[in-house]
């Protein structure tokens, strides 16, 4: 199985301020015959489903405000929120789905300061 | 609109059998490449992946609970189950199904509410 590993577990930020959360994977998940990273990452608010931000490493969901962004390759991953909004407060999962089982980070905490 | 929608028993006992169907409306599950999965999730906790099924039947499976598992579908009634045998306490969580569009990637877009089923004698 792919261990993804994110840290920091939880983070305070002020309103406006950058939030940067980071994702490792114990194995690439980039495929050279498309040459994308199969990583996704998932922004969760209590008593919610996950919803999708970001795919294929630095692909923004349909709808997702352009503050988020993702970047990385390999096996080091990064979403960024450029200008966090009291709204952006949740928990992110990044998760890769290069093999099955399709595994997940365990999630990083965003709050305010 | 894409929806899906979990159901099934919100208790059930040490050793029990868990079903749960999920509902699913917008989509068929029959269109090339789509797949559908289930995903659980303990109370403060992280998600986990269970099963999945894709568009031509396949289905996959995560090993660490493969024996307890199975995913089918109904393409006539837009309904994916999934059956956990042998419940624990440790088995309680939200239970989510998810489907992943996209041809070349597993990520999902659009997933059920979700269902706390707790195992409890």
């Amino acid at each position: 199985d792919i261990v993804m590993t994110q840290f920091p577990d939880s983070l305070a930020v002020s309103l406006g301020e950058r939030a940067t959360i980071n994702c490792k994977s114990s194995q690439s998940v980039f495929y050279n015959s498309n040459n994308k990273n199969f990583l996704a990452w998932f922004q969760q608010k209590p008593g919610q489903p996950p919803k999708l931000l970001i795919y294929w490493a630095s692909t923004r969901e349909s709808g997702v405000p352009d503050r988020f962004s993702g970047s990385g390759s390999g096996t080091d991953f990064t979403l960024s929120i450029s200008s966090l909004q009291a709204e952006d407060v949740a928990v992110y999962y990044c998760q890769q789905y290069r093999s099955v089982p399709l595994t997940f980070g365990g999630g990083t905490k965003v709050e305010i300061k | 609109q894409v929806t899906l929608k979990e159901s099934g028993p919100a208790l059930v006992k040490p050793t029990q059998t868990l079903t749960l169907t999920c509902t699913v409306s917008g989509f068929s599950l029959t269109t090339i490449a789509m797949r559908v999965s289930w995903i659980r999730q303990p109370p403060g906790r992280a998600l986990e992946w269970l099963a999945r099924i894709d568009w031509n039947g396949q289905e996959f499976y995560n090993p660490s609970l493969k024996s307890r598992l199975t995913i089918s579908r109904d393409t006539s009634t837009n309904q994916v189950v999934l059956t956990m045998t042998n419940m624990d306490p440790v088995d309680t969580a939200t239970y989510y199904c998810a489907r992943a569009p996209d041809p070349y990637g597993d990520f999902c877009d659009y997933w059920g509410q979700g269902m706390l089923v707790t195992v409890s004698s």
